[in-house]
């Protein structure tokens, strides 16, 4: 069964630094990552994906892929308030997607 | 534009009961999903459609059952509720690999 985990959380970071969030996936065919957000009580929302090794960047958000390690992360630069929230990556496989278990995110002011 | 739309919001049921939580878009996407959420969980796939009439199992689907006759429409239908789908259930569409969500129906089976 494809799986995609999320081991790392809850995760506190104060405003302004760096936060980091990592996710290992089990399908080494998979070729594209997905990182949702989702605040408390709403339905999640794409921010970021990556369909190719290396970096993406956008805006404050980058996304990282490393296939050879089956591993995605999602970096979020000068973090804010606002950023406080669940962070859900996702692997699609055949036309299901797979999510995982998410990692709770808290910037303190 | 809609986008993804959910009714109810929320809804209580007694073990037993049925009921249909419907679910619409806008987007004329072809792809539409079901998912439940459970507290401090991810999303678990219950069924899914590529297109209207054809409908498919996810992870989870015992329990439930779909239909999809229009593009638009794509509901869920518990025949007997039990208090394991107690959930949150999030409805989905997309084209390519981006999703949208809707609302959520927050369900609780007593």
């Amino acid at each position: 069964q494809k799986e995609v985990e999320q081991n790392s959380g809850p995760l506190s970071v104060p405003e302004g630094a760096i936060a980091s969030l990592n996710c290992t996936y089990s399908d080494r065919g998979s070729q594209s990552f997905f990182w949702y957000r989702q605040y408390s009580g709403k339905s999640p929302e794409l921010i970021m994906f990556i369909y190719s090794n290396g970096d993406k960047e956008d805006g404050r958000f980058t996304a990282q892929l490393n296939k050879a390690s089956q591993y995605v992360s999602l970096l979020i630069r000068d973090s804010q308030p606002s950023d406080s929230a669940t962070y859900l990556c996702a692997g699609p496989g055949g036309n299901q997607f797979y999510f995982g278990t998410g990692t709770s995110l808290t910037v303190i002011p | 534009n809609a986008g993804v739309t959910q009714t109810p919001k929320f809804r209580i049921l007694k073990i037993g009961q049925s009921m249909t939580l419907q679910c619409a878009q806008d987007m004329n996407h072809n792809y539409m999903y079901w998912y439940r959420q459970d507290p401090g969980m991810g999303l678990k796939l219950i069924y899914y459609s590529v297109g209207a009439g054809i409908t498919d199992k996810g992870e989870v689907p015992n329990g439930y059952n779909v239909s999809r006759s229009t593009t638009e429409d794509f509901p869920l239908r518990l025949e007997l509720a039990a208090p394991s789908q107690t959930s949150v259930y999030f409805c989905a569409s997309g084209e390519g690999d981006e999703q949208f969500f809707g609302p959520g129906t927050r369900l609780t089976v007593l």
